[in-house]
Order: structure tokens, then C-alpha cells, then sequence
């Protein structure tokens, strides 16, 4: 099983529609969470970090479910520009390290 | 401010020959990070330094690859003797210290191996 879990997608969601996609992850030790996105041929860049009681910003709503191990991100109201692939990260701590693990990410198309 | 910069940002060489890929972290960032990115794949941990510590290397594929970080700041990754399955994006990262805190990547280098 993969640390770190994704639907890879493609999701095709007309423009001005909700999405959410999860992420799961095996590792309970792991701490903290965030979602990135990765446009075609960029690098990643933060979206927003995912707090345990849950945290919104603009239209992106992030949540974590520490019983079930997984993250979720929900777009509301989505544009054109939001279409990107979307990557999970969770980062722990090993043998005083600070690891984190890449989903392989979710793709997601807006269609006008 | 400056954001994590990465050079070259394309570098085309003959299979066979060494390659040498520069990262300037965000000033202050104790921890770089290297990934590197096939197309249409997903992130491949390589390496990462944290301050002076010895740093994590599990993620290096072969004895080929190597990096180093002097002065706790810039850091290079070395390939030597490349192979055409090393063509791939190699994308470097640095945040402060602390679990809590995010990664920020620069605009990767593209490799390419004849």
C-alpha cells in the first residue's frame, strides 16, 4: 500500500461546479498536511496547509480526518484557472528527520 | 522576496557525461530538499539536508547521484556518468524548520540526456 493515497482523475467538471477530491495516508504517525498544486510543466505550489479543525480560504475548504487517515479538499464555485493537478503532502517526523511523502496527485480539468 | 532558485533551468548533455544542478535556497530556510519529476509522474524524493545534520540520502537511485550543501545554504546535486532514464525534472525545495512548515519549490531544472 502507498503511504500516500490519490484518485489520479482525471475529474471534468464544468465550470462553476463543486469538486472535492480525498487523500489518504497509512502512516499514523504523520503530523501535518497540505495540498499543492502543480500546473503542467511547473513545479508544485502551496495551496494551503490542512488544519486539524478544519480551514478555508476563499473558495478552497481543506479538512483532516486523523481517525481515518485521510485529507479532504473541496472547491466550490470553480474557475477555469483552477485547473491543475492537485497533491496530497504529509509530513512526519523520522528518527528525528522531517519526512514528507507526495501523493502522485489528482488531476482536474473546468470546462467552460 | 527571493523564492528558491534553481540553475540551469534546461541542460541537454550526451549520455556518459556528468551533470552538476545548483540550488539557492530562500534565505534562512534550514531545510533543501531534492525531487526529481518524470513526465507525467509523480514527485521522487532524492535527498535532504536539514542544517548541519548529516543529511537523508535514502532517496538517491544509484551511487551516481550525490549532492552536497556547503555553508548550510547553496546546494548542488551531482549526476555522473548519466544514463538517458535520469532525463527527468529536478525540482529543489527548502523550508524553515518544523513540521509545521510548508515546502517551496523552485522552478526545477530539465534534464535531458541524449
Amino acid at each position: 500500500r502507498k503511504e500516500v493515497e490519490q484518485d489520479p482523475g482525471p475529474f471534468n467538471v464544468p465550470e462553476g461546479a463543486t469538486v472535492a477530491f480525498n487523500c489518504t495516508y497509512s502512516n499514523s504517525a504523520s503530523q501535518s498536511f497540505f495540498w499543492y498544486r502543480q500546473d503542467c510543466r511547473k513545479e508544485p505550489k502551496l495551496l494551503m496547509s490542512v488544519y486539524s479543525s478544519g480551514n478555508e480560504d476563499g473558495r478552497f475548504t481543506a479538512q483532516l480526518n486523523r481517525a481515518s487517515q485521510y485529507i479532504s479538499l473541496l472547491i466550490r464555485d470553480s474557475k477555469l484557472s483552477d485547473s491543475a493537478t492537485y497533491l496530497c503532502v504529509v509530513k512526519y517526523r523520522n528518527f528525528g528527520n522531517e519526512k514528507l511523502t507526495f501523493g502522485t496527485g489528482t488531476r482536474l480539468t473546468i470546462i467552460p | 522576496g527571493a523564492g528558491v532558485s534553481q540553475s540551469p533551468s534546461n541542460k541537454v548533455t550526451e549520455k556518459g557525461k556528468d551533470v552538476e544542478l545548483r540550488c539557492d535556497p530562500i534565505s534562512g530556510h534550514t531545510a533543501l530538499y531534492w525531487y526529481r519529476q518524470s513526465l507525467g509522474q509523480g514527485l521522487e524524493f532524492l535527498i535532504y539536508f536539514q542544517g548541519n545534520s548529516a543529511p537523508d540520502k535514502s532517496g538517491l537511485p544509484s551511487d551516481r547521484f550525490s549532492a552536497e550543501r556547503t555553508g548550510g545554504s547553496v546546494s548542488t546535486l551531482t549526476i555522473q556518468r548519466t544514463q538517458q532514464e535520469d532525463s527527468a525534472v529536478y525540482l529543489c525545495a527548502s523550508s524553515l524548520k518544523g513540521l509545521n512548515q510548508p515546502q517551496h519549490f523552485g522552478d526545477g531544472t530539465r534534464l535531458s540526456i541524449l
